[in-house]
């Protein structure tokens, strides 16, 4: 059964960070690009970033492009997004989200990891 | 980008009618070298991640009911449901994944008249 678990979400200042990780089971995780995705309360989804199958290739949202860092570790089967300078309109539930290859839908998603920023 | 724009907001209707729900792309998403759109739609429920429900516009995922029914090409797709159930209370988006950034349309949340 394919399984994603993202965990590392809580409460943080602006200007704080946060590192969320992605653990995966039930198939072979070093063969499938990754994404994250975000929706933000009373909000729809919102794509954050993306990283190919061997960590080599990403991609970021403008809005988060040279704050969030995509990376994996495929000997642990997990997928991480270390989110720093983090701001209030960062607030948001963050899932990861699993590809077939280049340009494929999110066919797998795990329950989300809530992200608040406040002070 | 691509601006997915879906329509209506919000929409209700009774049991066992029909609900529609319509999706728009700024550019086209249909790829002419393999002739297939690059559009998705998901269902989420309150508390719950998004499930695939539809790839390639009209490619049903395993385990979707046949009242769902996805159509269009180009920049004009709909969702269809056929038969509305009480299980169905969720919001609904679509989403272009054509190239990044991947973009989704606003949701549009469906609820029983």
């Amino acid at each position: 059964e394919v399984q994603l678990v993202e965990s590392g979400g809580g409460l943080v200042q602006p200007g704080g960070s946060l590192r969320l990780s992605c653990a995966v089971s039930g198939f072979t995780f070093s063969r499938y690009w990754m994404h994250w995705v975000r929706r933000g309360p009373g909000k729809g989804l919102v794509w954050v970033s993306r990283i190919n199958s061997d960590g080599s290739s990403t991609s970021y949202a403008d809005s988060v492009k040279g704050r969030f860092t995509i990376s994996r570790d495929n000997a642990k089967n997990t997928l991480y997004l270390q989110m720093n300078s983090l701001r209030a309109n960062d607030t948001a539930i963050y899932y990861c989200a699993r590809v077939t290859g280049y340009n494929t839908p999110l066919d797998y998603w795990g329950q989300g990891t809530l992200v608040t920023v406040s002070s | 980008d691509i601006v997915m724009t879906q329509s209506p907001d919000s929409l209700a209707v009774s049991l066992g009618e029909r609900a529609t729900i319509n999706c728009k792309s700024s550019q086209s998403v249909l790829y002419s070298s393999n002739n297939k759109n690059y559009l998705a739609w998901y269902q989420q429920k309150p508390g719950q991640p998004p499930k695939l429900l539809f790839y390639w516009a009209s490619t049903r995922e395993s385990g979707v009911p046949d009242r769902f029914s996805g159509s269009g090409s180009g920049t004009d797709f709909t969702l269809t449901i056929s038969s509305l159930q009480a299980e169905d209370v969720a919001v609904y988006f679509c989403q272009q994944y054509f190239g990044t950034p991947y973009t989704f349309g606003q949701g549009t949340k469906l609820e029983i008249k």
